[in-house]
């Protein structure tokens, strides 16, 4: 039963540059949110995907956008980026049934993203 | 401003010693996740607390739930260098809802 998983594992971008990372949900999780953690600080919540729409939102500007795939899996693109923008993207997966969750968040291993 | 609170930030403690871990908040949460993470590594989930008073126990880490789901404590009892590592608290006001995490605590525990 594979868990979660991300890709690529380390990237290294220049200030301005866009960025995709890509996330696959845990097996039979149809749900996938991101999260943002700086170093040294707990995961901020970017936003979230249900049924290929964004459904929930976070605090972070137009610049982050995603997507959600057919198959679940899901990317997420940083467009201008900026030093701050350095820190590890968390993906995590997790099953709604009629809106409410019925399992809980599992969490990939991260991209870990450095802006120079 | 972090809407969930730990404290302390940082705790070092030799072998064979408890510590606890403190979750605290003004909002109300529906459940309360308690998870550690490793270096380079994703959180891993340790428990979930959802009813108010709730104490739940596994092996030597004990979590409780305050009774107006407010605040949460990890109690770890004769620690292990194994348990070193980033406990981190997260907050869901509702079911299907984003996760607030806390800024986590980072646990050192020596030989």
């Amino acid at each position: 039963d594979a868990g979660v998983t991300q890709s690529p594992t380390h990237l290294i971008k220049t200030r301005g540059q866009q960025v995709t990372l890509r996330c696959s949900p845990k097996s039979g999780h149809d749900t996938v949110s991101w999260y943002q953690q700086a170093l040294g600080q707990g995961p901020q919540f970017i936003f979230q995907y249900y049924e290929e729409e964004e459904r929930q939102r976070g605090n972070f500007p137009d610049r982050f956008s995603g997507h959600q795939f057919p198959n679940y899996s899901s990317e997420l693109n940083v467009n201008a980026l900026l030093l701050g923008d350095s820190a590890l993207y968390l993906c995590a997966s997790s099953l709604l049934v009629r809106g409410e969750s019925t399992d809980t968040q599992y969490f990939g291993p991260g991209t870990r993203l450095t802006v120079l | 401003t972090q809407l969930l609170e730990q404290s302390p930030q940082f705790l070092s403690i030799q072998e064979g010693e408890n510590l606890t871990v403190y979750c605290n908040s003004s909002s109300v949460f529906s459940s309360l996740q308690w998870y550690r993470q490793e270096p380079g590594e994703g959180p891993v989930l340790l428990v979930t607390v959802v009813t108010g008073g709730e104490v739940k126990k596994l092996k030597r880490l004990t979590f409780q739930f305050g009774d107006a789901r407010k605040d949460s404590s990890l109690h770890i009892t004769a620690a292990q260098p194994g348990d070193t590592g980033l406990y981190l608290c997260a907050g869901d006001k509702a079911a299907g809802n984003k996760l607030t995490f806390g800024g986590g605590t980072r646990v050192l525990v020596k030989p």
